[in-house]
């Protein structure tokens, strides 16, 4: 059972709204990530972080931000949404090895819709 | 720049029969190779995995992988599928060096009873 929780699990909101998606995990994991993912898309890296003050832009570009000043929280924030930020969003975590060993670690994804 | 095609984006079977899902990518290193499957209202998890050695890889719920270096591929198979494999599935590679795992477009399965 994975201990990766984000929330909202679902929202919708205006364009123009700041927003930030939660994402902790309990698992005292150094690495995590925030994957988008559209319908029927790949899941794309968006940003990762290998520990407390280190963040990191994924392989697509994103006008959003994150922090990591806490070991177990990675929020991830929208200053100004807008309906092409429309998606889901997937954070995950991993441990000792990383992504080598394959051992990722999702959470059940915030979905947001901008309207 | 890696990349992962899973070729079939819609599956419909029925309950007993034969499942095998296609993953192919493109990177001419070492990799290591992830199914990762995500049931309705789920989070992902992690399938099965191909490190080295054995290129036929089994894992959870009786599901397996065959590693064919010569084909860039990483089929996922199960020879009975049931009611309760409808879900998404996703193929992911990462090489050797890297630190991020790249994945397929999914394939979702749905097995009517």
């Amino acid at each position: 059972e994975a201990d990766i929780y984000q929330t909202p699990r679902y929202l919708v909101i205006g364009t123009g709204k700041k927003i930030t998606l939660e994402c902790s995990q309990t698992m005292g994991h150094d690495k995590m990530y925030w994957y988008q993912q559209d319908p029927g898309m790949e899941l794309h890296l968006i940003h990762y972080s290998y520990g407390v003050n280190s963040t990191e832009k994924g392989d697509l570009s994103s006008e959003s931000t994150v922090s990591r000043i806490r070991t177990e929280h990675f929020p991830l924030t929208l200053e100004s949404a807008r309906p092409s930020h429309t998606s889901q969003y997937l954070c995950a975590s991993s441990g000792v090895g990383g992504p080598s060993t394959g051992e990722l670690f999702f959470g059940e994804g915030s979905r947001l819709t901008v309207l | 720049a890696q990349s992962v095609s899973q070729h079939n984006h819609h599956v419909i079977l029925s309950e007993a029969a034969s499942l095998e899902l296609g993953c192919n990518y493109s990177y001419g290193g070492t990799v290591n190779l992830f199914w990762y499957v995500q049931y309705p209202g789920q989070h992902l998890q992690l399938l099965l995995k191909y490190f080295s050695g054995d290129p036929l890889v089994k894992g959870i719920k009786g599901f397996e992988a065959e590693f064919i270096k010569s084909k860039f591929s990483f089929n996922l198979r199960k020879p009975s599928v049931q009611w309760s494999d409808t879900a998404e599935y996703f193929c992911a590679v990462n090489n050797n060096a890297g630190n991020m795992l790249t994945f397929g477009g999914g394939t979702r399965l749905m097995v009517k009873p």
